[in-house]
């Protein structure tokens, strides 16, 4: 099946920095969602994106499908950005919408 | 708008005892719907998916089996819990129709199996 590696596993800022995440896919697909883990556990969804460039507000994500990869900006970050960031793909055909999980970057954002 | 609910939120179970976790779904019809598991914080991992009432697909063998009775209804269940069987465990759906539909969570069910 289709493997998803995120970089990097664990990521320690001070607040007002900028972070880049990565996620990178095995195959093609057609479905990609950035998520971010509270710590109460909750799957809070930031970006459905299986192609191109969107922003929603301090965050933006770019998919550049034909090289297998998408990248999750946090700009100016806050103590509020801490948890766990999942990226998750899907593929297609007869996938049924299945994603597959990349285990996570890890997130600290110190005040 | 569309809501997901899952309960117990928290659940300690022994070993051999029976599990029940249900998860509905509001304010859509025919969802397609998922049950995952996250193992020590990391990396969630697909159990099973339907896509109907009554259509269950077993992702990895394993201890659960899960059953839709109803359209926005998805249960999972075991006869005899394992200790293996401890994790987070998380309910999603996401529109039917197209596999690339976005993909949404349920708050999810801790269960510690002792």
């Amino acid at each position: 099946g289709i493997q998803v590696e995120q970089s990097p596993p664990d990521l320690i800022l001070q607040e007002g920095a900028n972070s880049t995440l990565r996620c990178n896919f095995s195959d093609s697909v057609n479905n990609l969602q950035w998520f971010h883990q509270n710590p109460w556990g909750q799957l809070i969804n930031l970006f459905y994106i299986p192609s191109g460039t969107k922003q929603n507000g301090r965050l933006s994500a770019t998919t550049v499908a034909t090289e297998r990869y998408s990248l999750l900006y946090i700009s100016s970050s806050q103590t509020t950005d801490s948890g766990v960031y999942f990226c998750a793909v899907g593929a297609g055909g007869t996938s049924y919408g299945k994603l597959t999980f990349g285990q996570g970057t890890i997130l600290t954002v110190h005040p | 708008s569309q809501t997901i609910h899952q309960w117990p939120a928290t659940l300690v179970q022994p070993v051999g005892s029976p599990l029940s976790l249900e998860c509905t779904v509001e304010g859509t019809s025919n969802p397609n719907l998922y049950w995952y598991r996250q193992a020590a914080g990391r990396g969630l991992q697909l159990l099973f998916y339907s896509v109907g009432i009554g259509q269950i697909s077993s992702e990895v063998p394993q201890n659960l089996s899960a059953s839709r009775p109803q359209d926005r209804q998805f249960i999972l269940s075991s006869k005899k819990l394992l200790l293996s069987d401890s994790g987070f465990y998380l309910c999603a759906w996401s529109a039917s129709g197209f596999s690339y539909n976005e993909q949404f969570f349920g708050p999810g069910t801790r269960l510690t199996v002792l």
